[in-house]
């Protein structure tokens, strides 16, 4: 089946310690995304990347990294750095075009630091 | 980043009956999306739309572009109960990224 998975679905951390979160899709998309969601708000981008070996900053990156050495996945990486990194993570693709271009959710990883 | 202002917050509404939400913006966008998420899952696109005045529906629910490219309308009729859940609008900008509304929480009374 094509498709977007994250793993793993729940997550604990120290505080200190780095994390990282998968995402993998089949799809055959260009482009890549990780959102953050808090309770009661939209959803905040924290990196994309259009193209491989390539990707922005998104509105919140700070504490946050990534890397897209293959088409089908765009790891992201919590480190120590974020200061509030318990939310619920949301890993998304598209075709990169002009038009017909919508994003596709993955189930989402929730990370929770103790 | 901007967000989009998403109202009503949330709705109580008796199962059968129609509803809507809407999403406006200071910005225009190229597109607009509507997903719903369930609890604990990521958003599931509903509807996408792409030109000013744009009308579309995906059975029980009908979306619109605003002919201004700031706002958008999303309605359900004859609402049951698997329609809980929150509604999420989303504007594209450019370099495709997307701008969300802070959701409309759907409760639906059986």
């Amino acid at each position: 089946d094509g498709g977007i998975t994250q793993s793993p679905k729940y997550l604990f951390r120290k505080e200190g310690q780095n994390v990282t979160l998968s995402c993998e899709q089949n799809l055959n998309h260009d482009a890549m995304y990780w959102y953050r969601q808090d309770p009661g708000q939209g959803l905040r981008l924290i990196y994309y990347s259009q193209i491989v070996n390539d990707f922005q900053k998104g509105d919140i990156a700070e504490g946050y990294s990534v890397s897209r050495e293959k088409k089908e996945s765009f790891p992201l990486t919590v480190t120590s750095a974020q200061k509030n990194p318990t939310a619920f993570y949301l890993c998304a693709s598209s075709m990169h075009r002009e038009i017909y271009n919508e994003q596709f959710f993955g189930p989402g990883t929730r990370l929770t630091v103790l | 980043g901007q967000q989009l202002n998403q109202s009503p917050q949330s709705m109580f509404i008796q199962e059968g009956e129609d509803v809507s939400m809407n999403c406006t913006s200071s910005s225009i966008f190229n597109t607009w999306l509507w997903y719903k998420q369930d609890p604990g899952e990521g958003p599931v696109l509903l509807i996408a739309l792409y030109k000013a005045g744009e009308l579309t529906s995906n059975g029980r629910l009908t979306a619109q572009f605003g002919i201004t490219r700031k706002d958008s309308f999303l309605n359900i009729s004859a609402s049951i109960p698997s329609d809980v859940g929150i509604y999420f609008c989303a504007g594209m900008e450019y370099g495709n990224k997307l701008v969300f509304g802070a959701g409309t929480i759907l409760r639906v009374k059986s």
